[in-house]
């Protein structure tokens, strides 16, 4: 049992290029999240799901694009990658809302991304 | 908005007790989390408690939850020097992965 995989680790792109990052979940999970983490800060919420086919912003979405055309993944865009976009990536997974302890999320290892 | 706020470090001896501390604004949180993240690694959840409670032991894991105050707090009794990592807190209203979380405390056990 895998849990939550990200593709790829680690990934350095130039300024102006593109790039989708890869979030897998092999629990059968609706909710799925993205966000970055900044040194010496706590995780920031760029774009979540709560099912197949849906998406929402979350608190920091400028620059990213997401798509869930699969239950079991979640892709997170970057259409013009930007300097400030350095950071480390996580996608977490959690079951639907409203089941007690199940709302436990899980998170991946992270991509740690650099643009320069 | 949602504020989570945490002291940076927490340096401590082997053996001794650790208090982490964390506050937070929105009355509405439902769900409180303790998280901790290895070096490289991803976030892991450690426990957690139910606004409707204040205080849940778990092993040497201690939470107490003063809501009044907006006020939460992790023990680690007999800290390890397997317990070096950062520490995050976070709150959300209906479920774990759309939450709210602190910069994270680092905790440094020296032998």
């Amino acid at each position: 049992n895998a849990g939550v995989t990200q593709t790829p680790k680690f990934r350095v792109l130039k300024t102006g290029q593109s790039m989708t990052l890869l979030c897998a979940q092999d629990m059968n999970h609706e909710y799925m999240y993205w966000y970055r983490q900044d040194p010496g800060m706590g995780l920031r919420l760029i774009h979540y799901s709560v099912g197949e086919g849906t998406t929402a912003k979350g608190e920091v979405p400028d620059g990213y694009n997401v798509s869930r055309l699969k239950k079991q993944n979640f892709l997170l865009g970057l259409e013009s990658a930007a300097p400030s976009q350095t950071s480390v990536y996580f996608c977490a997974s959690s079951y639907t809302a409203g089941q007690g302890m199940n709302t436990e999320a899980f998170f991946g290892q992270g991509t740690r991304l650099t643009v320069v | 908005g949602e504020d989570v706020e945490q002291s940076l470090f927490l340096s401590v001896r082997e053996g001794d007790s650790s208090v982490i501390n964390c506050t937070y604004t929105d009355s509405s949180s439902t769900y409180l989390y303790w998280y901790k993240q290895e070096p490289g690694a991803g976030l892991q959840l450690l426990t957690y408690i139910f606004s409707n409670m204040d205080m849940k032991q778990d092993q040497r894991l201690t939470v107490l939850l003063n809501k009044k105050d907006k006020h939460l707090s992790l023990r680690i009794a007999d800290t390890q020097t397997g317990d070096s990592a950062i520490y995050f807190c976070a709150e959300s209203i209906t479920n774990a992965g759309k939450s709210t979380f602190g910069d994270g405390t680092t905790l440094t056990v020296k032998p």
